[in-house]
């Protein structure tokens, strides 16, 4: 079966530009999590979906980041005006439902802001 | 912040021999999950412990977890050449058990 999907792999923009990132999470998980890899670091927690919820954006870390998610299906992570400290790879992940089930990853998009 | 803390922050092995990384937390959890991850891409789930639960194995991996020290450690026996990787721990809170919070991670090297 299918696992979590991004795109694109790899992003290079230049400082100023905006950027829409793409998740395809896994068939019939009903909730969606963004998180944020800074080079050598752990992932930061960036937003979450949970079906027809209000999504918790308590991770955004700033007004230029924000996320749609279309139903139970695909999300789109949009960061408007890009800065150099936004290059990351950013990495999205589905489950089953909320709480403790278990997270599946995606392979992330590489952003690079030049 | 970050709520998991890892060390070490790097780890080099001879293959065959035990690995043991540690992991630190601050605030009541629901649970402690470990990833995988390689080449800084997609992150795999290896396991997850319950707060109620104090040591799990899957395979050659054992975690156990000190509720009463906030911290847990994970023992990848046999160590493999393919077990090169950074594995992170990843902590859900009480409150908001959706929300991982993950440390910065062991770099993992099993030399062959």
């Amino acid at each position: 079966g299918a696992g979590v999907s991004q795109s694109p792999s790899n992003k290079v923009t230049e400082k100023g530009k905006d950027v829409e990132l793409r998740c395809d999470p896994i068939s019939g998980h009903t909730a969606l999590y963004w998180y944020r890899q800074r080079l050598g670091q752990g992932l930061e927690f960036l937003i979450y979906f949970q079906g027809n919820s209000a999504p918790d954006k308590s991770g955004l870390p700033s007004d230029r980041f924000s996320a749609e998610r279309t139903g139970e299906s695909v999300s789109t992570l949009t960061i408007q005006r890009t800065q150099q400290e936004d290059s990351a790879v950013y990495l999205c992940a589905s489950s089953l439902g909320q709480g403790i089930d278990t997270q599946y990853f995606g392979p992330g998009t590489r952003l690079t802001v030049l | 912040s970050q709520q998991g803390e890892e060390d070490p922050q790097a780890l080099s092995i001879q293959e065959g021999e035990n690995a043991t990384m540690n992991c630190s937390y601050k605030t009541s959890i629901n649970n402690l999950q470990w990833y995988r991850q390689n080449s800084g891409r997609g992150l795999v789930h290896l396991i997850l412990i319950r707060s109620n639960e104090r040591e799990k194995h899957s395979g050659r991996l054992r975690v156990t977890l000190d509720t009463s020290k906030k911290s847990s450690s994970l023992l990848i026996t046999a160590s493999r050449a393919a077990d090169t990787a950074s594995y992170f721990c990843a902590t859900a809170r009480v409150d908001s058990s959706y929300k991982l919070i993950f440390g910065s991670g062991t770099r993992l090297l099993v030399r062959p």
